[in-house]
């Protein structure tokens, strides 16, 4: 069990660039979360996913923002004509959902994403 | 919805006690409690699943009010190691199973 590793760690990007963000969860977790954390704040749900299935999308997330999981392992997460308001650490977490009974989040470090 | 926390920081010195509380108002299927240090990933402390029960470990324990929808962290006899912000997430049960996370409440422990 290496936890849940996110890449990369940090970028750096101008406004209207794409950034694609990768995640790995821990191998026997089924449950992939998406999460957007700004200073002083929680964090934000943004998507999660159950295997390859996409179960809910925040109602907050605008359509520049996608994410997959193509063979219920690793995820990516796009964010596309990125702006300013879009600066955060983007949090990866898994979690054995459905094979344990509780839904204990395992989070990865983050990605911060700086947009000039 | 996010669940509201109180207080939003709070300076303890050392030895002492400290409760940090969370309210929600929606029915909750589970609380989660978690500590996020500096430039560091949230961690996981502990889980409380609704009918009311009290879970700890060392000197950590929290408490889940089903019917007020309220959940309380206590932290004994503060160790610096504590310090942090502690986060509370809410799940509201099958079918709703996404993690929301509180407001946060800071904690400083002081030698």
């Amino acid at each position: 069990d290496t936890g849940v590793s996110q890449d990369p760690r940090h970028k750096i990007t101008k406004r209207g660039q794409n950034v694609t963000f990768r995640c790995d969860p821990i191998s026997e977790h089924n449950r992939l979360y998406w999460y957007r954390q700004t200073l002083g704040q929680g964090p934000e749900f943004l998507t999660y996913f159950q295997n390859e299935a996409q179960l809910e999308k925040s109602r907050l997330l605008s359509d520049r923002f996608s994410a997959e999981r193509p063979k219920g392992s690793f995820s990516t997460l796009e964010i596309q004509r990125t702006e300013q308001g879009d600066s955060a650490m983007y949090l990866c977490a898994s979690s054995p959902r459905g094979k344990s009974g509780a839904n204990v989040l395992t989070f990865g470090a983050g990605s911060r994403l700086t947009v000039l | 919805q996010q669940p509201v926390q109180s207080p939003q920081a709070v300076i303890l010195r050392e030895g002492e006690d400290a409760v940090i509380n969370c309210s929600s108002s929606k029915a909750l299927y589970s609380v989660h409690w978690y500590r996020q240090k500096h430039g560091e990933a949230p961690v996981f402390l502990m889980i409380l699943l609704k009918g009311g029960e009290q879970k700890g470990h060392d000197k950590i324990s929290a408490s889940f009010n089903e019917k007020k929808q309220q959940s309380s962290l206590y932290l004994t006899a503060s160790q610096l190691s504590y310090s942090g912000t502690y986060f509370c997430g809410t799940e509201r049960g099958f079918g709703n199973e996404k993690l929301t996370f509180g407001t946060g409440t800071r904690l400083t422990i002081i030698p």
